[in-house]
C-alpha cells in the first residue's frame, strides 16, 4: 500500500542555519503529497502541499519540489528561526483514498 | 482559518470510567477523522467517517468508539477507560478525497490514573 519514509530525529539546529528534512515516498498511481506542521501543544496545520510532479509547494520560507523520478518531498528552509522548532511530518494522499498516509514525524529545536 | 473544535483539551481521569471527546467542525466537510498520537509523536489513524451514519475502524485497533450523526460532529467514545488509554488524540476533517487537506483540531490530551 501507500507509505510514506522520513528521515527520523530529532535534530538540532542553530538559528539561521539550513534544513532539510527527506521524505520519500511509495504509491500506486499519483498521488498528492502534503508537509503538514505541529507546533508544541497544538495539532497539526497544512505547511505545502503538491499535487503532480515537478511541482513545488512553499510557504513561511519553506519549500518541497515533488519529484517523481526520485519518489522524493525533500522539505527546506535556508535559514531557520527559533519559533520554526516543532514537528514535522510529511503526508500523502490518494484520489481513491479518503485517508492519508503519515510519515513517523521528525522534531526539529532551533536554538538562538 | 480551519474552524474545528476539540474539547475538552485536557482531561485526567480515574480507570473504569466513561468518557466522551468531542470533536466538531463549522466547514460543512464530509469526511472526519480521529487519530491517536504516542508520546513519539507518530499519528495513528483510529476512526475514521466518509459522512453522516458512516463509521469505519482505522488503521490503529482501538477500543474506543464514534459516531456521526450529524456532519459537524463526531465525537469519541470510551466506555471504560483504561491507563493505556493515556494518549493525545485529535480530530481532522477533509472535504473530499484523500488528495485534500485535511483540517485538524488542537488535540485533547487524555491521562488515566
Amino acid at each position: 500500500g501507500d507509505s510514506v519514509t522520513q528521515m527520523e530525529g530529532p535534530v538540532t539546529l542553530s538559528e539561521e542555519a539550513f534544513l532539510t528534512i527527506n521524505c520519500t515516498y511509495t504509491a500506486t498511481g499519483y498521488p498528492s503529497l502534503f508537509w503538514y506542521v505541529q507546533y508544541p501543544g497544538e495539532g497539526l496545520q497544512l505547511l505545502l502541499k503538491a499535487t503532480k510532479a515537478d511541482d513545488k509547494g512553499s510557504n513561511k520560507g519553506f519549500e518541497a519540489t515533488y519529484r517523481k523520478e526520485t519518489t522524493s518531498f525533500h522539505l527546506e528552509k535556508g535559514s531557520v528561526q527559533v519559533s520554526d522548532s516543532a514537528v514535522y511530518f510529511c503526508a500523502l494522499g490518494s484520489f481513491n483514498d479518503y485517508k492519508l498516509s503519515f510519515g513517523a514525524g521528525t522534531t526539529v529545536t532551533v536554538r538562538a | 482559518e480551519a474552524d474545528i473544535y476539540q474539547t475538552p483539551r485536557y482531561l485526567v481521569i480515574g480507570t473504569g470510567k466513561k468518557i466522551t471527546l468531542e470533536c466538531s467542525q463549522t466547514m460543512g466537510h464530509d469526511k472526519m477523522y480521529w487519530y491517536q498520537q504516542d508520546p513519539g509523536m507518530e499519528l495513528h489513524l483510529i476512526h475514521y467517517s466518509y459522512g453522516v451514519n458512516s463509521t469505519e475502524k482505522g488503521d490503529l485497533s482501538s477500543e474506543s468508539t464514534v459516531s456521526r450523526i450529524r456532519t459537524e460532529h463526531f465525537p469519541l467514545t470510551l466506555e471504560s477507560a483504561r491507563p493505556s488509554h493515556t494518549s493525545q488524540y485529535l480530530c481532522a476533517s477533509s472535504e473530499y478525497s484523500g488528495q485534500e487537506t485535511q483540517y485538524f483540531g488542537p488535540g485533547t490530551r487524555l491521562l488515566v490514573l
